[in-house]
């Protein structure tokens, strides 16, 4: 079990550039998550893969913002001209589905701050 | 809509005192409360959770109390130590399917030596 890795760990961007970040869930785990995370705040749920498939964009997620997860593995989250709002920490989590206390595993996250 | 709101939004206490962080939620639907440990730098881990059926849980020097007709559920630590200065967060979901968590706002806790 390595873990869940996100890359990067920091982006800065100026207003109005496109960023792409990518996550690595633990191998086994078909379920795969991105949580968005403000200052002083709780994470708050953005979209749902199982597998590859998509099953659940949040409203908060923009029509700016697109995720992927291409053969079930890895994930990208794109943001498309960036707002100032778009700053940051975006995590990813993954579990493993169908197990009676299923663990959600995060990681740390990519912190993005938008000028 | 705040779902599950969390208080105190701070805590300090002394080694060995026993922090209690409390939560409460509104929606009926939910039937999983975990909690989450978060350091600085790091994503949020989960620590301990509970089902309604049961009002109370214990894992090592961590407690969950939850009560069902109030709709609140509390973390306990007890013996409290340096290395927990930590956010807490209590957080709510429907069991069943897949991990759609409701998080509380957090908990910013420091333990002093």
């Amino acid at each position: 079990d390595t873990g869940v890795s996100q890359d990067p760990r920091h982006k800065i961007t100026k207003r109005g550039q496109n960023v792409t970040f990518r996550c690595d869930p633990i191998s086994e785990h078909n379920r795969l998550y991105w949580y968005r995370q403000t200052l002083g705040q709780g994470p708050e749920f953005l979209t749902y893969f199982q597998n590859e498939a998509q099953l659940e964009k949040s409203r908060l997620l923009s029509d700016r913002f697109s995720a992927e997860r291409p053969k079930g593995s890895f994930s990208t989250l794109e943001i498309q001209r960036t707002e100032q709002g778009d700053s940051a920490m975006y995590l990813c989590a993954s579990s493993l589905g169908g197990m009676a206390n299923e663990k959600l595993f995060f990681g740390s996250g990519t912190q993005l701050s938008v000028l | 809509q705040q779902q599950v709101k969390q208080s105190p939004q701070s805590l300090i206490v002394q080694k060995g005192g026993i922090p209690i962080i409390n939560c409460a939620y509104e929606n009926t639907a939910f039937d999983y409360f975990p909690w989450y440990q978060q350091f600085p730098g790091k994503g949020p881990a989960l620590l301990i959770a509970i089902r309604p059926d049961v009002s109370e849980k214990k894992e090592g020097r961590f407690t969950i109390s939850f009560n069902k007709s109030a709709k609140q559920f509390s973390l306990h630590i007890m013996d409290s130590q340096p290395g927990d200065s930590a956010t807490y967060f209590c957080a709510a979901s429907k069991s069943g399917g897949y991990q759609k968590v409701t998080f509380g706002t957090g908990t910013k806790l420091q333990v002093i030596p």
